[in-house]
């Protein structure tokens, strides 16, 4: 199993500033995803962050108001960009295994944007 | 498209009961299917069911796969107000991980 920091575990933002969310994790791995939980529903997948390239967004998602970095196998950010109340939100950095098809979870950031 | 469906959305019981939460998955190239409990942020790991059949066992819990019918059921006896959460599954199809709605749990004492 892998071990992810991720930080900050909370935050409360003001409308129209911008926070990074960081994820670290204690091995290399090669699959990283960016989910959000907004209130009351299920996970997300915002992006796949990919190493040494730009990552990889899923519908809905775009790079302008999610940028995300990976700069080496086991560290990657999230950017919430000129945030809104809506993007109040749980955001979870995530990590697979693809020759075993687990995925391991880091504690997860809530965001909260007045 | 690739998808997983999970019922019911919510569930209430008191403790002691024995729940059943399901789940069915339409998933192309079809891997695994994994079962998650969230509490509160992260969540953490339950089961990974790759053969049709097989029941996977921990403590109260227990799930199992049915690759013909495309399905999975996790099953939680004499549940306790600890076993209240939202519980996840996911299908795995080597490349990407599709999440389910969820079924929240709520244990009444």
């Amino acid at each position: 199993s892998a071990v992810i920091s991720q930080k900050p575990s909370r935050d409360i933002c003001q409308r129209g500033t911008s926070l990074t969310i960081q994820c670290q994790v204690d091995s290399q791995v090669t699959m990283m995803f960016w989910y959000r939980q907004q209130p009351g529903q299920s996970l997300t997948l915002i992006a796949t962050a990919n190493q040494g390239s730009e990552a990889t967004y899923e519908s809905g998602f775009v790079i302008d108001k999610f940028p995300i970095s990976r700069p080496n196998l086991t560290f990657s950010t999230l950017t919430v960009s000129n945030m809104s109340p809506e993007d109040s939100s749980i955001y979870l950095c995530s990590v697979g295994s693809p020759s075993i098809g687990e995925l391991f979870f880091g504690e997860g950031s809530r965001l909260t944007v007045l | 498209e690739d998808k997983v469906v999970q019922s019911p959305l919510s569930l209430v019981v008191h403790e002691g009961d024995t729940v059943t939460l399901n789940c069915s998955y339409e998933v192309t190239n079809f891997r695994s299917l994994l079962w998650y409990k969230q509490e509160k942020k992260a969540p953490t790991f339950l089961f990974m069911l790759t053969s049709s059949g097989i029941e996977k066992k921990s403590g109260r819990l227990s799930s199992i796969l049915d690759k013909k019918e495309l399905s999975s059921i996790l099953n939680i006896t004499a549940t306790q107000t600890g076993d209240s959460a939202i519980y996840l599954c996911v299908g795995y199809d080597k490349n990407q991980f599709y999440f389910g709605t969820g079924t929240s749990l709520t244990v009444i004492p």
